[in-house]
């Protein structure tokens, strides 16, 4: 069992649809990070969220952190061929910089 | 400018030979990793040095032995090598060792274990 379970793990839909993709977890985490990872190369830093019930936008990716600090999810409204990828969510637990991934999503936008 | 580069990108080799995977970043960082990432996906770590010392070591066969000659670099030793060992080894940096921050990671290496 992971200590982040990410659902749903595939995702295939048509340039245009929006999406959700869901990071859970019964552990309580300080903060999360939302990483991107193409073909062939690492994982990117989309964005870190901190506080619990924060949301944060990156153009059309909307992040939010759970009230609880266990659980996120990211919107991606309008999706385009571009956004196709992993997606991996990512929490750190008290000090340290231990990050402990989610399984992630793959993402497949057709155009 | 690449921040944090592996060498090499593949290595293929039989069972029960011994490899090495070299890391470097050049962003200044104190804090190195090595993570493990399966043929799900699944990203895992193995090692974190922050400053040459190790400081994380997570459940790693002692096969497994990382080295850091200096904070720039952290390279991958790996002994006996069995087929469970193929997988996509990446190396990482942080600005240092407090919790969130972002990492970079580097470009992968493949290994395959014949």
């Amino acid at each position: 069992t992971q200590l982040l379970e990410q659902s749903p793990q595939f995702l295939s839909i048509q340039e245009g649809e929006n999406l959700t993709v869901y990071c859970n977890s019964s552990s309580v985490f300080s903060s999360l990070q939302w990483y991107r990872q193409e073909p062939g190369e690492g994982p990117v830093l989309l964005v870190t969220v901190v506080t619990g019930g924060e949301v944060k936008k990156l153009k059309r990716l909307t992040f939010q952190f759970g009230d609880a600090r266990k659980d996120s999810s990211l919107h991606i409204t309008a999706a385009q061929p571009g956004d196709t990828g992993l997606y991996l969510c990512a929490g750190v637990k008290n000090a340290g910089n231990m990050l402990t991934f989610g399984g992630g999503t793959r993402l497949m936008v057709k155009p | 400018d690449t921040a944090v580069s592996q060498t090499p990108k593949y290595l293929v080799t039989q069972m029960g030979n011994d490899k090495s995977i070299k890391c470097e970043q050049n962003l200044g960082h104190d804090t190195m990793y090595w993570y493990k990432q399966d043929s799900k996906k699944f990203l895992k770590i193995m090692f974190s040095y922050n400053n040459k010392e190790l400081i994380i070591n997570e459940t790693v066969p002692n096969r497994f032995s990382p080295k850091s000659p200096d904070k720039a670099h952290l390279n991958l030793h790996i002994n006996s090598l069995e087929l469970g060992d193929s997988a996509v080894y990446f190396c990482a940096s942080s600005q240092d060792s407090g919790g969130g921050n972002e990492q970079f990671f580097g470009p992968g290496t493949r290994l395959t274990v014949l």
